[in-house]
């Protein structure tokens, strides 16, 4: 496809299940960013990847969050053990490189119920 | 950490009129600055990207200023359409962070008919 693709769209879960979060990038893009957006907020930088290494995990919030991008294209992010305030839009945009403009997806709005 | 803000938070317009939305972040050591539409349910859409060394840039009726000394950007909208309606985010890339982007709180914008 033309742009970055997120799946599911929607995912519901009771808390403590563990969830996946997958994202394609633009075919090429070798930087890979993941977000989390609160209602009302602007994203929340979680971790960036260029190709295969993830350079950046600083915004991770806990270690239940992993993320992995094993080929240098799709990507994963993974929520172990779920809680209430893990509830949010995760987007995930990509873009030819640091300095290029990020592309998003229409991201994944979780809820843990 | 950069403190990104963005005011007002709700602006109502009647179409045709001209607009500008702004954009103040607190440290001037950024790489760029990217200005972003998000309609409701869906990701961003990448509008305007500038430069650290550019002081404006410019895409049909959108214009975006940058002064990276003030710590400030304008987004400039000319003959404002209902279609223009949509949540604007402004978002900076961090020198000391180096990978994140720092994205504020969003203007809600509402044009008319």
């Amino acid at each position: 496809g033309a742009g970055v693709s997120q799946s599911p769209r929607y995912k519901v879960a009771k808390r403590g299940q563990d969830v996946a979060l997958r994202c394609d990038p633009i075919s090429g893009h070798v930087s890979l960013f993941w977000y989390q957006q609160a209602l009302g907020q602007g994203p929340e930088f979680l971790t960036y990847f260029q190709n295969e290494a993830q350079l950046d995990k600083s915004g991770l919030p806990s270690d239940r969050f992993f993320a992995e991008r094993p080929e240098g294209s799709v990507s994963t992010l993974k929520i172990q053990r779920t809680q209430q305030e893990d509830s949010a839009v995760y987007l995930c945009a990509s873009s030819l490189g640091q300095d290029q403009p990020q592309h998003f997806g229409d991201g994944t709005r979780l809820s843990i119920l | 950490k950069q403190e990104v803000t963005q005011i007002p938070a709700a602006l109502s317009v009647p179409e045709g009129e001209n607009l500008v939305l702004n954009c103040s972040f607190t440290d001037s050591a950024i790489y760029n600055l990217q200005w972003f539409r998000q309609d409701p349910g869906k990701g961003l859409t990448s509008l305007l990207l500038i430069q650290s060394s550019q002081r404006e840039q410019t895409s049909g009726r959108l214009n975006a200023s940058l002064d990276k000394s003030s710590g400030r950007s304008t987004l400039y909208i000319a003959a404002s359409q209902p279609g223009d309606s949509a949540t604007y985010l402004c978002a900076v890339k961090d020198v000391n962070t180096g990978n994140q982007f720092y994205f504020g709180t969003g203007t809600s914008l509402t044009v008319i008919p």
